[in-house]
């Protein structure tokens, strides 16, 4: 079936670091692709839809110059925290809706800011 | 937007017991309600959907059922067992969008 692949798995790094996450659609074009966070005992946040070859829509209250994201192709989309702060450390997650099936999740990425 | 709202957000039972978890949406264009369970780490995974034309669907210990001129959606665990300990959250799609809601943790006490 359809799979969605996301890496990193986990992130470590310094405060004012950017951390570039991918998540790729494996059998499947992915023309649109969701990012979430979700931060401890919370529930999935959408943060922003990616669009194959346009520009993201982003949710309110999400900083775009902040959360870079890129859809180049059918089956790539990348998510960059770009100056990355200890209030950015959470699981971030991308999913990717395929016609009429349930949509494909990734296996999130747990980012910690030191 | 679509505002969900999801009860209780946590619930305990003893193993055998059922389970039940309640979902509110506002969005009259939902048309999909799938139900996800999430253990701490990891991606949420669908455990049962169903389709705005359907009343209630069941997969042997788990059911939902949809009533959608009142735009509420519930989760149904019979014989519950400490593996269904873990978040569960609704996430009604409208379009090609799910939005969650706020999650309930369940716990099976042995």
């Amino acid at each position: 079936g359809a799979v969605v692949s996301q890496h990193p798995s986990w992130v470590i790094c310094k405060s004012g670091t950017s951390v570039k996450i991918e998540c790729r659609s494996l059998d499947f074009q992915a023309t649109t692709m969701f990012w979430y966070r979700q931060f401890p005992k919370q529930s999935l946040m959408l943060m922003a839809t990616s669009n194959e070859g346009s520009k993201a829509t982003y949710e309110q209250g999400v900083e775009k110059d902040k959360f870079l994201i890129n859809h180049a192709s059918l089956t790539l989309s990348t998510l960059t925290v770009t100056s990355a702060h200890p209030e950015d450390s959470s699981f971030y997650i991308c999913s990717a809706p395929t016609g009429n099936q349930p949509q494909h999740f990734g296996d999130g990425t747990r980012l910690s800011i030191l | 937007g679509e505002n969900v709202e999801q009860h209780p957000s946590t619930l305990s039972v003893q193993e055998g017991d059922s389970a039940v978890i309640k979902c509110t949406y506002s969005d009259s264009a939902s048309n999909y309600f799938p139900w996800y369970k999430q253990e701490l780490g990891k991606r949420p995974q669908l455990i049962i959907d169903i389709r705005s034309n359907v009343g209630e669907k069941k997969d042997q210990r788990i059911a939902v059922t949809l009533n959608k001129t009142a735009k509420h959606f519930s989760l149904h665990i019979t014989e519950t067992q400490p593996e269904d300990s873990a978040v569960y959250f609704c996430a009604p799609q409208a379009g090609n969008m799910l939005t969650f809601g706020g999650g309930t943790r369940l716990m099976v006490k042995p």
